[in-house]
């Protein structure tokens, strides 16, 4: 069984359009995360929620929102598509945050997104 | 502020020759270091990670390295490269400031030649 399950795998949409990445991990894990990965393979991450909660929120344009039905999945919703967005976005969870040891991230495979 | 840096972007070892990727970091409290491989057009796998136990980590496919805190290091090695060794790597660093972030290297490109 795939832990970290994104979908799509790969999307090629036009600008303007409005598109969804959806995430699920079936590892028990609390915490839950976004990251883009550029051209260059710089990994920066977007977003995290701990339980449903957000608790990171990175300088990403409000176009960018994302929703965590159950601390089994977050899905990341993009209005207004722009060339810009073009990147691979990773989903990720690890057990939970501020513990004492430091807690493996356990990614998705990767959603490549290509605006045209 | 916690930050890290990989020495090398790109790094070419012949077949059977020992692999060194060099990470350097900077935490403000005791770190979790992690290492990380991306095969081409996948996601990202752990290889080891350090977190304030023995600071020798024996990781997957005859990967390691060794946590230096005088030298602010944590360099992965391999005796031997393997073809299907080729890959990004990329060393990450997560303190416990309560940032709650895990700070990713640029990465370093793996090339081995036969």
């Amino acid at each position: 069984d795939t832990a970290v399950s994104q979908t799509p795998k790969y999307l090629v949409t036009q600008m303007g359009n409005d598109k969804s990445i959806k995430c699920e991990q079936n590892l028990g894990h609390d915490t839950m995360y976004w990251y883009k990965q550029d051209s260059k393979k710089f990994l920066k991450i977007m977003f995290s929620y701990n339980n449903k909660e957000l608790i990171i929120n990175e300088t990403v344009p409000n176009r960018f929102s994302p929703k965590s039905p159950d601390k089994a999945h977050l899905n990341l919703h993009i209005n207004s598509l722009e060339l810009g967005d073009s990147a691979v976005y990773f989903c990720a969870s690890s057990q939970k945050i501020g513990a004492n040891s430091g807690n493996t991230i356990y990614f998705g495979e990767g959603s490549w997104l290509t605006v045209v | 502020a916690q930050s890290v840096t990989q020495l090398d972007s790109h790094v070419s070892v012949s077949e059977g020759t020992p692999v060194l990727l060099r990470c350097n970091y900077s935490s403000s409290y005791s770190p979790s270091l992690f290492w990380y491989v991306q095969h081409p057009n996948k996601g990202l796998q752990l290889l080891l990670k350090y977190t304030s136990a023995a600071t020798l980590v024996k990781g997957i496919n005859g990967f390691e390295a060794e946590f230096k805190k005088s030298e602010t290091s944590f360099h992965l090695t391999k005796p031997s490269a393997h073809m299907s060794d080729a890959a990004e790597y990329f060393c990450v660093v997560s303190d416990l400031s309560g940032t709650y972030k895990y700070i990713f290297g640029t990465g370093t490109r793996l090339k081995v030649l036969a």
